[in-house]
């Protein structure tokens, strides 16, 4: 089992450029999600995904597009990248559980990739 | 809107000490906590998950404990060591659906040999 993969490892975009980011999970999850780390902020959930077909908003999706046409990938999209993106990305994927009411159950994360926006 | 803070920022020890890592949440309506070990450069790597109704769970030489009540959980490590610098992180889940974790913004540890 790869877990969780990240691709790329590292990017470096000029102002205006997109890119899309593509996570990959082998452990059949039907949950992922994308975040963002910033020094002095801690982690933030951009977009999530509860199954295939299915995203929705986090904490800061202004600025990303997501996708989850398969349910083993999850990518995000930049479409047009400012200074202000740049950051380290996380995917994460974590299983579904109905015990007492429906909650996720421990968040597995990737390797991360280190976005820097010019 | 939940909030997690996590005291101290930054610790460092020197090696064999037992040491305590403290988190503290806002709003007590939580699913679940979580502990995370990020090591420099690395992903995130969960450590322990403590379910609302639990008190504790233990791993290893780890040990977190959980107080939904007055929103406070606690990491002990035992017997420290080197290998246990990095920056942990706690979580906790509080949505219904898949909203994802709150993070704290992590306690950065180093282990002095």
């Amino acid at each position: 089992n790869a877990g969780v993969t990240q691709t790329p490892k590292f990017r470096v975009l000029k102002t205006g450029q997109s890119m899309t980011l593509l996570c990959a999970q082998d452990m059949n999850h039907e949950y992922m999600y994308w975040y963002r780390q910033d020094p002095g902020m801690g982690l933030r959930l951009i977009h999530y995904s509860v199954g295939e077909g299915t995203t929705a908003k986090g904490e800061v999706p202004d600025g990303y597009n997501v996708s989850r046409l398969k349910k083993q990938n999850f990518l995000l999209g930049l479409e047009s990248a400012a200074p202000s993106q740049t950051s380290v990305y996380f995917c994460a994927s974590s299983t579904f559980k109905v015990a007492g009411g429906p909650f996720a159950d421990t968040q597995y994360f990737g390797p991360g990739t280190r976005l820097t926006v010019l | 809107k939940q909030e997690v803070t996590q005291i101290p920022a930054a610790l460092s020890v020197p090696e064999g000490e037992n040491l305590v890592l403290n988190c503290s949440f806002t709003d007590s309506a939580i699913y679940n906590l979580q502990w995370f070990r990020q090591d420099p450069g690395k992903g995130l790597t969960s450590l322990l998950l403590i379910q609302s109704s639990q008190r504790e769970q233990t791993s290893g030489r780890l040990n977190a404990s959980l107080d939904k009540s007055s929103g406070r959980s606690t990491l002990y490590i035992a017997a420290s060591q080197p290998g246990d610098s990095a920056t942990y992180l706690c979580a906790v889940y509080s949505g219904g659906g898949a909203d994802g974790l709150t993070f704290g913004k992590g306690t950065h540890l180093i282990i002095q040999p």
